[in-house]
């Protein structure tokens, strides 16, 4: 069993502010981590997969970057909007994929 | 291109009955991930197959949870009996050939056992 640990576990912020959040798990056996976007009353969407130290990904307002060797991953949304409201999960590996509890994110307009 | 493909969306059903839930991966994807959704527990693997074959069932509950994968398009979870504490979201997910590619999810089934 992988322990991942999200935090923190909820996050309001204002309509415009940038916002951070951590995905820790064991940098031992590491192979790949993944985020993803769960909206309510919808399906986990994927975001990243991620896989060497340093890799740093985009994708718009949203990026994220992976520390393999101290084992935490950072989520950043810039300027974030209500529509970015959701439940962010990540997932590490160990034959399989493990998921933390997520982060959840409101965003006020 | 269609994506996981999951059916009934929501099933109510009591206590004892059998219920069956289907998934359909998307095509070319090798394996198949059977998660149940609980406010308790988040978001729990129950099984995984690669190429249909049964990889980790260690998440599935006890012996009233069985799944199949007959072919690559097609998998079922069966619940035999239900009971009340198996109400929960269950998803499917597909993905291609290894643990560095995202996972696809379906739309999940709701599940509600009276």
């Amino acid at each position: 069993i992988l322990n991942v640990e999200q935090s923190p576990q909820s996050l309001h912020v204002q309509e415009g502010d940038s916002t951070n959040f951590t995905c820790s798990f064991p940098s031992s056996n590491f192979y790949a981590l993944h985020w993803y976007r769960w909206e309510t009353a919808k399906s986990p969407e994927a975001l990243f997969v991620m896989t060497l130290n340093g890799d740093e990904k985009k994708k718009g307002r949203i990026s994220a970057t992976l520390n393999t060797k101290e084992g935490y991953s950072y989520l950043y949304i810039k300027g974030s909007q209500p529509e970015d409201s959701a439940t962010y999960l990540c997932a590490s590996t160990l034959g399989r994929l493990y998921f933390g509890r997520g982060t959840q994110l409101t965003v006020w307009p | 291109d269609a994506g996981v493909i999951q059916s009934p969306r929501h099933e109510v059903t009591e206590m004892g009955q059998e219920v069956t839930l289907r998934c359909k991966p998307i095509s070319g994807h090798n394996s198949l991930f059977w998660y149940r959704q609980t406010m308790m527990r988040g978001l729990e693997l129950l099984i995984y197959f690669n190429n249909n074959v049964p990889i980790d069932d260690s998440g599935m509950p006890e012996d009233r949870f069985s799944a199949k994968m007959p072919n690559a398009s097609f998998s079922t979870l069966k619940i035999q009996p239900s009971e009340p504490r198996d109400s929960a979201v269950y998803f499917c997910a597909s993905t291609g050939e290894g643990l560095d590619q995202p996972q696809h999810f379906g739309d999940g089934t709701r599940l509600s056992i009276l």
